[in-house]
């Protein structure tokens, strides 16, 4: 089991340039999710899916989209790159809802929008 | 909209110190959750509590849920450098969202915990 994982590990994209973060996860997980970290903050919910094919906002989902072809890829995607942008971003899977299941994270993606 | 405060926000200690770090909520916890993040990794699952004054124990790690259930704290006995990292509390709740149920971790900003050698 790879768990979850996130490619690029880092990026630096330029102002309007678009690009999608990828998301995998081997572990047959319904439930995913997409964060995002800035310094001295905690991590902030960017979009959620339930299942392959439902996706829906999270706190902050403004200059970002989702789509959830199938249950292990959850792809975010940045139109329009703006350095408000800057961040670490977050993948992260669960299997079911009791409050004491694990939410599984990858490793990030550092993005640097300049 | 709950709010999550962690103090301190950064905390520097010698290998050996024992030390206590906070969480305080604006709003009662559903299921209270403490995770640890290292450098360039994603958190990762300590402990999960639940019910108002419940005391979990995971090796030098010790951790309290108030009676109210709206603050918590871990504390770190014979800290290692092994434990640098950075420490999340977040509250676990389900929600509906036009007829979909699904899990919402709101987070606190953390307390970076350095131990030196």
């Amino acid at each position: 089991n790879a768990g979850v994982t996130q490619t690029p590990k880092f990026r630096i994209l330029k102002i309007g340039q678009s690009m999608t973060l990828q998301c995998t996860q081997d572990m047959n997980h319904n439930y995913m999710y997409w964060y995002r970290q800035d310094p001295g903050m905690g991590l902030k919910l960017i979009y959620y899916s339930v299942g392959a094919g439902i996706t829906d906002k999270g706190e902050v989902p403004n200059g970002y989209n989702v789509s959830r072809s199938t249950t292990e890829d959850f792809p975010l995607r940045l139109e329009l790159a703006a350095p408000s942008q800057t961040s670490v971003y977050f993948c992260a899977s669960r299997l079911g809802l009791a409050g004491g299941s694990q939410q599984y994270f990858g490793p990030g993606t550092r993005l640097t929008v300049t | 909209t709950q709010l999550l405060e962690q103090s301190p926000q950064f905390l520097s200690i010698q290998e050996g110190e024992n030390l206590t770090v906070y969480c305080n909520s604006s709003s009662v916890f559903s299921s209270l959750q403490w995770y640890r993040q290292e450098p360039g990794e994603g958190p990762v699952l300590l402990v999960t509590v639940v019910t108002g004054g419940e005391v979990k124990k995971l090796k030098r790690l010790t951790f309290q849920f108030g009676d109210a259930r709206k603050d918590s704290s871990l504390h770190i006995t014979a800290a290692q450098p092994g434990d640098t990292g950075l420490y999340l509390c977040a509250d676990f709740r389900m929600l509906n969202a036009g007829g979909t149920s699904y899990g919402k971790l709101t987070f606190g900003q953390g307390t970076i915990l350095t131990v030196h050698p």
